[in-house]
């Protein structure tokens, strides 16, 4: 069964860094795309960027672009999302998300149960 | 950069009704279009992809449809389950735009 497992919710102070994570099972990780969907407080899906672990190819959304870094390490099956200098329009819930291959141009098929960050002075 | 607007933003029906979800791309997306559905405090769920294909486990009352611009989301009768928030997504290029939504309540 695929799973894909997030890291625990995180509140943080504007300025502060911050790396969460998403660690998938069941599958070959290094062979498929995992992505990352940013939800504001009552607000809709937004695709951030997505990564391929195997070689690390990333594709980002023009909108995040800059203000966030995607990884991935294929050795323990894990993927990342990390900010460098949080603000509090980052507070949101933060899904990762598979695609069911290889190939880029497809949907997501699994999703993480979610990590929410709270950023607050 | 593609924007997809979903009508209507509500639409409050009862169970065992027939929903009607529209999804129009602003140029072209072919059949590059999924929909997941999101209930309160859950991660999305993916429903259809390659805009008429059913994901394993759904139900055969959801169906989709359109290619090009312009595509549909029904659920043929409303069950109580299906009372939530549906979002269409393209998949064929980068960024791949989600929808602002559907949330179908109960009347």
């Amino acid at each position: 069964e695929v799973q894909l497992v997030q890291s625990e919710a995180e509140v943080k102070e504007p300025g502060e860094s911050l790396k969460i994570s998403c660690k998938g099972s069941g599958y070959v990780f290094a062979n498929y795309w995992v992505g990352w969907v940013r939800q504001m407080p009552g607000k809709g899906l937004e695709w951030m960027g997505i990564i391929y672990p195997g070689d690390s190819d990333t594709r980002y959304s023009p909108s995040f672009q800059g203000r966030v870094t995607i990884s991935a390490d294929q050795s323990i099956g894990t993927a990342y999302l990390q900010w460098s200098s949080l603000k509090t329009s980052d507070t949101a819930m933060y899904y990762c998300a598979r695609h069911p291959s290889g190939y880029d141009l497809t949907w997501f098929d699994s999703w993480g149960q979610g990590t929410l960050v709270i950023v607050s002075s | 950069e593609i924007v997809l607007t979903q009508s209507p933003g509500t639409l409050s029906l009862s169970p065992g009704e027939r929903a009607t979800l529209s999804c129009r791309a602003s140029q072209s997306v072919n059949n590059y279009l999924a929909w997941y559905q999101q209930k309160p405090g859950q991660a999305p769920r993916l429903l259809i992809y390659s805009a008429s294909a059913r994901a394993t486990g759904v139900p055969d009352r959801f169906s989709g449809s359109g290619s090009g611009t312009d595509f549909t989301l029904i659920i043929s009768r409303l069950e109580p389950e299906d009372f939530a928030v549906y979002y269409c997504q393209l998949y064929g290029g980068s960024p791949k735009t989600f929808g602002q939504g559907t949330k179908v309540d109960i009347k």
